[in-house]
């Protein structure tokens, strides 16, 4: 079975500055990782994934995180916050080969001006 | 590409009466299709796996004679809510893999915001 724990369950950054959102997994099987973005009243937009490639994965709007097997860590992070990414992220997990996704509890971010 | 549309967008319901969300994929086909159900500020909760042609996989604690699947053909899939009542109002959002793409990604739809009264 596999699981995710998002740490954070709010996090607010000032704008142009750093964003970081922690996630760890946990996973018999080496798994695949998403990060996805939902904005208010809005569905799910993927981010980024990790599919045992390169362990540091670019995503969409600047967004990168990378892959940590020795610390099942899966942290997502943006140079530079900006106003319109304030919006809930998950973290989610997948087990190789397999379509069935375990999300995380959600992180809130807001960006202050 | 990839694209998975939802309809409606948002319905408001008498309770007792059935309600029915369609989910479509838009450019390419999808032997499964899987349905969510998300509460305010909450996160994603599976309800059910939904196989073109075959029964529905239902999550455990999902009652399964409530909320009816139908997944007719390969790009489409339907949530019926029974004699909805109050307690039924949240976000219901469905995605769709591709069988044929190299990883096993889903894709999302838009949402349905369902509302009881």
């Amino acid at each position: 079975a596999q699981s995710v724990t998002q740490l954070d369950s709010h996090v607010s950054v000032s704008e142009g500055t750093p964003v970081l959102l922690r996630c760890n997994y946990s996973s018999s099987y080496s798994p695949s990782l998403f990060w996805y973005v939902q904005h208010p009243n809005k569905g799910l937009q993927l981010l980024l994934k990790y599919t045992s490639a390169a362990t540091l994965v670019k995503g969409i709007n600047g967004f990168e995180a990378e892959f940590k097997k020795s610390e099942t860590s899966f942290h997502l992070t943006k140079p530079s916050a900006h106003m319109s990414d304030a919006a809930e992220y998950f973290c989610v997990v997948s087990a190789p080969n397999d379509y069935k996704l375990s999300f995380g509890a959600g992180t809130t971010v807001t960006v202050r001006a | 590409g990839a694209v998975v549309s939802q309809h409606p967008s948002w319905v408001i319901c008498k309770s007792g009466t059935s309600v029915k969300i369609e989910c479509r994929s838009l450019d390419f086909q999808a032997t499964t299709m899987f349905w969510y159900r998300q509460f305010p500020k909450q996160s994603l909760m599976l309800m059910a796996t939904s196989n073109e042609g075959s029964k529905a996989t239902y999550e455990q604690g999902v009652e399964k004679d409530k909320f009816l699947i139908n997944h007719a053909s390969l790009t489409l899939s339907t949530l019926t809510v029974t004699s909805a009542h109050p307690e039924d109002s949240s976000f219901y959002i469905c995605s769709a893999s591709d069988p044929w793409g190299l990883t096993y990604e889903q894709y999302f739809g838009p949402g349905t915001r369902l509302t009881v009264t």
